[in-house]
């Protein structure tokens, strides 16, 4: 069993629809939680920084943690074809910046 | 302020040839990652310096992959020799204490 899981994909939404993108772990030991975008042949770009469990709202963007779950989910409002791209959950146990990544959700949005 | 920087972009190469990949990092930051990436999978991570010290390269396969981290600075990763499940994108990352890095574009390797 992968200690992070995550549904590859692919996901195709129309413009304008919310989107969420899901993760879940097996390691109790994470506490930090990440999300990246990652478009075709670019390196991941840093979305979103959560520490524990709770809300963290930028943007169209929130992140949701439920650490009693093992689950943590992203979700995309108003969706953009710009926001087409793959999305990375990836998790720490102790800020150390070691992140264990999931194998990403594909996500389409079209106009 | 800059990114991340990394060359070549790609690279082919055939099995049991040897390769170099080079990093230069955000300026002022302490902490490099290289991380591999399969086609298909998130990025794993290989090796992790802080200045020119490593931290952790308990997941390098050492027997081919070695890196380095000189002047604390640029770091190179070299594989020698390439197998054919060594293709995937190499990622360095940095940060400027822990936490989360910033990636660049990467090196994608094909080994023939």
């Amino acid at each position: 069993q992968k200690e992070v899981e995550q549904d590859p994909g692919p996901l195709s939404v129309p413009e304008g629809a919310i989107v969420s993108l899901n993760c879940t772990y097996s390691n109790s030991a994470f506490q930090y939680f990440m999300w990246y975008r990652q478009y075709s042949r670019k390196g991941p770009e840093l979305l979103m920084y959560t520490y524990s469990s709770g809300n963290k709202e930028d943007g169209r963007f929130t992140a949701q943690v439920d650490k009693s779950s093992k689950y943590i989910s992203l979700f995309i409002r108003d969706s953009q074809p710009s926001d087409s791209a793959t999305y990375l959950c990836a998790m720490d146990s102790s800020n150390t910046g070691k992140l264990i990544f999931g194998q990403g959700t594909t996500l389409q949005v079209k106009p | 302020e800059a990114g991340v920087a990394q060359s070549p972009r790609y690279k082919i190469i055939e099995k049991r040839q040897s390769v170099a990949f080079w990093c230069n990092p955000i300026s002022g930051h302490a902490t490099l990652y290289w991380y591999q990436q399969i086609l298909g999978q998130g990025p794993k991570l290989l090796i992790q310096f802080q200045n020119n010290g490593v931290v952790d390269d308990s997941q390098l396969p050492k027997d081919r992959f070695s890196a380095e981290r000189l002047k604390g600075v640029d770091s190179t990763l070299k594989i020698q020799p390439a197998k054919l499940e060594d293709s995937a994108v190499y990622l360095c990352a940095s940060s400027s204490r822990t936490g989360p890095g910033f990636f660049g574009p990467g090196t994608r390797l094909t080994v023939l």
